[in-house]
């Protein structure tokens, strides 16, 4: 089955950095999501993006599909960005996501 | 409010019991998840349903069977606990091939 492998695996930034978590997917996809995990656990939704760019906010996302990658970006960060950050592509079929590993982000005052 | 929500949020219990965990999405989706998040929080996906049939079963013990009665609800019996049964379940939805994934907030199962 496809491989999700994602980098840095921990994360440690001030208030107000910047920052890029980068996904990688061993075969081709037609989707690939992200999703926050707040420190309560709750999984979130944040972008649904096949390929090129998306923005929402402060965060904003892309995926080279042809390069099998994508790239969160966390522009002026802030203590609730906080969390475990995932990108899954789907699999089966397109009936199930197969989950990266995570990015473990803590942000500082 | 239009959510995903599963019942309990917390469930200790002894090896050897057997629990449920109830899911209910009212966002009219049509395919319901069971995933489980491990302690070194890898999820991974159990079970999947679309429109009450079972559509994905990955390699899960048999002490674990899902049901669904109708397609918005999705719940989780889970026979014999054992001790590497303790982990966070989390039930999601979303409408056909996965568009609009929305999990609900966890069910941390602790077996003891």
């Amino acid at each position: 089955g496809i491989q999700v492998e994602q980098s840095p695996p921990d994360l440690i930034l001030q208030e107000g950095a910047n920052s890029t978590l980068r996904c990688n997917f061993s075969d081709s996809v037609n989707n690939l999501q992200w999703f926050h995990q707040n420190p309560w656990g709750q999984l979130i939704n944040l972008f649904y993006i096949p390929s090129g760019t998306k923005q929402n906010g402060r965060l904003s996302a892309t995926t080279v599909a042809t390069e099998r990658y994508s790239l969160l970006y966390i522009s002026s960060s802030q203590t609730t960005d906080s969390g475990v950050y995932f990108c899954a592509a789907p699999t089966g079929g397109g009936n199930k996501l197969t989950f990266g590993t995570g990015t473990q982000l803590k942000v500082e005052l | 409010d239009t959510a995903v929500s599963q019942t309990p949020k917390y469930l200790v219990t002894q090896m050897g019991n057997d629990k449920s965990i109830k899911c209910e999405q009212n966002l009219g989706h049509d395919t319901m998840y069971w995933y489980k998040q491990d302690s070194k929080k890898f999820l991974k996906i159990m079970f999947s349903y679309n429109n009450k049939e079972l559509i994905i079963n990955e390699t899960v013990p048999n002490r674990f069977s899902p049901k669904s009665p109708d397609k918005a609800h999705l719940n989780l019996h889970i026979n014999s606990l054992e001790l590497g049964d303790s982990a966070v379940y989390f039930c999601a939805s979303s409408l056909g091939i996965p568009v609009g994934y929305t999990f609900g907030s966890g069910t941390r199962l602790t077996v003891v």
